[in-house]
């Protein structure tokens, strides 16, 4: 299996800060990386694909980049409404993973 | 506007089976380039991918759980369902269930999830 850590595993931030979360996998998985943004009791929601496309509807503060086995998710300007955990997930595998986790929460 | 529904008993006893249908509607469960999988959510943990299937039937599995996990597809009721059997304490999550779409190259991303529904394991 291709294991996915996160850091940092959670960070206070203010809003109108910029914040950088990063994946790791335990190979190469070229750009077959996507992130999510899970709020307390729902569903996740799908943010960014193919390591850096933007999904439709997600607002452009939200930003990603990397390939091989180290990606950044940025959230540049952060909004209340961004306080929530955030999670990768490979697809290079069939066996699909997902990173532990990121909890950003208010400062 | 494409919508899962996850349906099936909360509360399941030990070593039985846990069965779980996700209804999808404003969308055909049988259109190409889309998987629809499972995945689970421990209480306080992380995300767990539990399988996945094609509408022609096709399926691939967690290694984890792949011995204990059946998912079938009923294209005339547009659902797809998940049995897990053998169920321990360990099983308890929330699970959900997604639209898994599929592009280039065996990019594969979740763009369209369930509510979830929360699945207790006692007797």
């Amino acid at each position: 299996d291709i294991q996915m850590t996160q850091s940092p595993s959670s960070l206070s931030a203010s809003v109108g800060d910029t914040v950088t979360i990063t994946c790791r996998a335990s190979q190469s998985i070229s750009s077959y990386l996507n992130w999510y943004q899970q709020k307390p009791g729902k569903a996740p929601n799908l943010l960014i694909y193919a390591a850096s496309s933007l999904q439709s509807g997600v607002p452009s503060r939200f930003s990603g980049s990397g390939s091989g086995t180290d990606f950044t998710l940025t959230i540049s300007s952060l909004q209340p409404e961004d306080f929530a955990t955030y999670y990768c997930q490979q697809s290079y595998s069939t066996q699909l993973t997902f990173g532990p986790g990121t909890k950003v929460d208010i400062k | 506007q494409l919508q899962l529904q996850e349906s099936g008993p909360g509360l399941v006893k030990p070593s039985e089976t846990l069965s779980l249908t996700c209804t999808v509607s404003g969308g055909s469960i049988s259109s190409s380039s889309y998987y629809w999988g499972w995945i689970r959510q421990s209480p306080g943990k992380g995300l767990e991918w539990i399988g996945s299937m094609y509408y022609s039937g096709s399926t691939y599995f967690n290694p984890s759980l792949k011995s204990r996990v059946i998912i079938s597809v009923d294209t005339s009721k547009n659902q797809f369902s998940l049995e897990l059997t053998s169920v321990t304490a360990a099983d308890a999550a929330v699970y959900y269930c997604a639209r898994q779409t599929y592009e280039y190259g065996g990019l594969y991303y979740f763009d369209y999830w369930g509510q979830g529904t929360r699945v207790t394991v006692s007797s």
